[in-house]
């Protein structure tokens, strides 16, 4: 059972939209909530992250939406690039060592 | 320049066969981790350790162990080879305690296991 579930294999945009990739989670008791991005032939590398005391994060074209009461948080990319085009792992973790990954999106961006 | 280390990159074994996989960091951290990555599955933990000989099991540690004699160096080691341990797997590297650590993952090592 998965404990952090992104609803979307893969997701493909044009050049300049916005690339929306949804994550929900099942226990109240995370508290961090990090996404990576990896390319092909590369491990994961951190992305951004938001604790759950905001409802906001943002870095550049990227923005992390959180909403604690329905558990669920979405990562939106700004004027998406071809360069943008990676697999991206929503993770959750109650205040100790472990983080729990979601089966990643893959967003492909179209020039 | 901050980097975790995986060799080989690519393995191929046979079932039954014993197999190392080797792991190291250049940062001095404490924490190490074992994933493993499957389609569909995204990134699952198999071990986690705190310092050297201080190890802990994962979500999926049957089948596998591991070990930590120094603190920049982490194996996995897999005895017996089983064609269901066919995946990617990844080490990663976290300064201490606390999941606000920032997980510094290596380039992976593809295991065929036939």
């Amino acid at each position: 059972q998965q404990q952090v579930r992104q609803s979307s294999q893969s997701l493909t945009v044009w050049e300049g939209e916005t690339a929306i990739l949804n994550c929900s989670y099942e226990n109240s008791a995370f508290d961090y909530f990090p996404w990576y991005q990896q390319f092909p032939g590369e491990g994961p590398a951190l992305l951004i992250a938001i604790r759950s005391v905001s409802d906001k994060k943002e870095d550049g074209r990227f923005t992390i939406f959180f909403n604690k009461r329905e558990k669920n948080l979405s990562l939106h990319i700004k004027d998406s690039q071809p360069g943008d085009s990676a697999t991206y792992f929503c993770a959750a973790s109650p205040n100790y060592n472990v983080l729990y990954f979601g089966s990643g999106t893959k967003l492909t961006v179209e020039p | 320049d901050m980097k975790v280390t995986q060799m080989p990159r690519y393995l191929i074994k046979r079932m039954g066969e014993n197999v190392l996989l080797e792991c190291g960091q250049d940062m001095s951290h404490e924490t190490m981790y074992w994933y493993r990555q499957d389609p569909g599955l995204g990134l699952q933990l198999i071990y986690i350790s705190y310092d050297v000989d201080s190890n802990s099991e994962g979500d999926i540690p049957k089948g596998y162990r591991v070990s930590r004699k120094k603190r920049e160096h982490f194996s996995l080691i897999l005895d017996s080879a089983k064609t269901n341990q066919t995946s990617v797997y990844f080490c990663a590297s976290s300064p201490g305690l606390g999941a606000q650590n920032t997980l510094y993952f290596g380039a992976g090592t593809r295991l065929s296991v036939l």
